[in-house]
Order: C-alpha cells, then structure tokens, then sequence
C-alpha cells in the first residue's frame, strides 16, 4: 500500500519560504508512470494545484506560482520536495502531496500539513 | 484554467439510499475527470478515473459517467463511511483544477 506524509514547519513568517517534504513508502519516486505533485487548500477555500516533477527531473508548475515555486526529488531518500518562497498570508493552506498518473488523474494523496503564513 | 463547478454543494441522504453528484466543465475535457472523497483529517481517497472507471479496490456502488463538459458520480446504498465531501478534478490541461466540492451528510 503506498503511503505519502508530508512534513515541515507548521508556520513561517512572510517574506520567507516555505519548505515541505513528502515521504513516500510502499513504492518507489524513481518510477517513470508517476508525477509527483503538489496540492494546496486554503481554508474554506477549493483545491489548487501548485505543480508537480516528474522521475526524470522535469517539472511543470501553476502558472500562477510559477515565479515562486520549486519542485525537487531526493530518490536516496524516496522523497520529494516543495519550496515556496516570498510567502504572504494568502499562501496560508493545507498542502497535500500526491503521486499522480502521468495521464493526470491522483491514485494517492497525503494527509495533508497546515502551514500557516504568520509574523 | 478550466473552471469545474459540482452541484449541489451539500446533500443530505440515508443510509441505504442512492445519490447523484453532478460535475459541469467549462470547456470540454473529453474524459480526463476523477472522482475522489475526503473524510476530516484523513487523505483523500481515489474513487473514479478516465470519467467512469473504478480505482482498484473501489466498491462498486460507487459510478461514474459523462464525457465532454457534463459528468456525474453515482453512489448507490450509501453506508456510514461513504458520508464524506466529494471532489471531482480536470486532468485535460494543466493546471489541473478541481470542483469546490459537495458534502454528502446523514439526514
């Protein structure tokens, strides 16, 4: 059964950036069927997605994040990670990781980390 | 980005009973949607892909159909655990993007 968990600070101060980590067992990140992606909800808000890497190290990001977004693997580790960086309090949000498809559709997600954009 | 809109946004049902969730695309997608549910503090779950078929170990209560902008999800029998809010997402064109979500509650 695979499993994903996200972990990382659970609040960062604005203009500084944000660093989550996904760990993932009970399959391997080194695999080219799989986008490894990450989601984000802000509270009482919908689902976005914020980009994703794929096992041969192309990336694709929300145009809106673009400018702001980094996406990177550590096979070693069978993890990948998000950094996000000038955040203000609109980046406030449960991020989810997720392992996707490459045709697009999620099999398996996170639980989901709060983190929370406060001074 | 292609705007996902589901109806209704909550739906109060019994257990046994059979319910319909509608996803509406603003352009077509041919059958690049998924379906999935979330329970509070748990990951979401995978239910429906490529609009109408199961992910693996899915019951087959759960349906899906539709193709192009219209989609539905059907959940015949509801027990206690399928009471959740169901999310269906657009993976025709990056970014992907997702409905706003319909929370299936017991009445």
């Amino acid at each position: 059964q695979v499993q994903l968990q996200e972990s990382g600070p659970g609040l960062v101060k604005p203009p500084e950036t944000l660093s989550l980590t996904c760990t993932v067992s009970g399959g391997s990140i080194s695999s080219f069927t799989y986008y490894w992606s990450w989601i984000r909800q802000p509270p009482g808000k919908g689902l976005e997605c914020i980009g994703y890497i794929y096992y041969g190290g192309s990336t694709n990001y929300n145009p809106s994040l673009k400018s702001r977004v980094t996406i990177s693997l550590d096979t070693s580790k069978n993890q990948f990670s998000l950094k996000l960086s000038s955040v203000t309090a609109a980046d406030t949000a449960v991020y989810y990781c997720a392992r996707m498809y490459t045709s697009g559709w999620i099999d398996y997600w996170g639980q989901g980390t709060l983190v929370t954009v406060s001074s | 980005d292609i705007q996902m809109t589901q109806s209704p946004s909550s739906l109060s049902a019994s257990v046994g009973d059979r319910v319909t969730i509608t996803c509406r695309a603003s352009q077509g997608i041919s059958n690049y949607l998924a379906w999935f549910h979330q329970k509070p503090g748990k990951a979401p779950k995978s239910l429906i892909y490529a609009a109408s078929s199961l992910q693996s170990g899915v019951p087959s209560k759960f349906s899906g159909s539709g193709s192009g902008t219209e989609f539905t999800l059907t959940i015949s029998s509801l027990q206690p655990e399928d009471f959740a809010t169901y999310y269906c997402q657009q993976y025709s064109s990056y970014p992907y993007t997702f409905g706003q979500g319909t929370k299936l509650e017991i009445k």
